[in-house]
């Protein structure tokens, strides 16, 4: 299946300061990826879809300033939580969709805040 | 939006077949059935889908009932690395992003 990345794998950061997630589709090109969040022992909860080219659509409860959401290319979106605090921290995972039935995933990223 | 219910946990011998239940019974007839499975501290891996045929591939086989309210992933012969969380998500088309919603999926333990 079509390979999709994240950097960092993992990051610790102090509260208030701004952390910044890379999802890159390596073998595809992605007009279309999501954002989601995931709690311990939860299930992934959605946050947004990232459009290249195009303002993200939010799902309702999340915040569109605190957390930024930036596709400018069709390999690359980016999601940077500002002034994150303890209760941000979450694994964040990204997909991407390939075909229009077909959508894969990221291997996550572990954001830890102090 | 169409919701699924799968249960919580089930177990399975190593070797043996796993069949994952789901239902759907609020299904529409243009949304398709998705089949994800997530190891722990993974990303969701993709394993199949359907829409009112049964299906399979080298991972595991899809079968959806007649009236596509129920549908039953098969892993012919389970290992101890299918241990996950597997999901059953009915895609939500909304708005052009057709979008995966997931629920909280059926914990599947292979036991050797």
């Amino acid at each position: 299946g079509a390979v999709v990345s994240q950097h960092p794998s993992w990051v610790i950061c102090k509260s208030g300061t701004s952390v910044k997630i890379e999802c890159r589709s390596l073998d595809f090109q992605a007009t279309t990826m999501f954002w989601y969040r995931q709690f311990p022992k939860q299930s992934l909860m959605l946050m947004a879809t990232s459009n290249e080219g195009s303002k993200a659509t939010y799902e309702q409860g999340v915040e569109k300033d605190k957390f930024l959401i930036n596709h400018a290319s069709l390999t690359l979106s980016t999601l940077t939580v500002t002034s994150a605090h303890p209760e941000d921290s979450s694994f964040y995972i990204c997909s991407a969709r390939v075909k229009r039935n077909e959508q894969f995933f990221g291997p996550g990223t572990r954001l830890t805040v102090l | 939006d169409a919701k699924t219910t799968q249960p919580p946990s089930m177990d399975c011998a190593e070797g043996r077949a796993a069949n994952l239940p789901c239902n759907h019974s609020t299904i529409s007839g243009n949304e398709y059935v998705y089949w994800y499975r997530q190891i722990h501290s993974q990303g969701p891996q993709y394993i199949i889908h359907g829409l009112k045929n049964n299906e399979t591939n080298e991972m595991a086989s899809l079968i959806i009932t007649e009236d596509r309210k129920s549908s039953t992933l098969i892993l012919p012969h389970a290992t101890l690395r299918d241990t996950a969380v597997y999901y059953c998500i009915v895609r939500v088309v909304g708005g052009g992003s057709e979008k995966l919603v997931f629920g909280k999926g059926t914990k599947l333990t292979v036991n050797p």
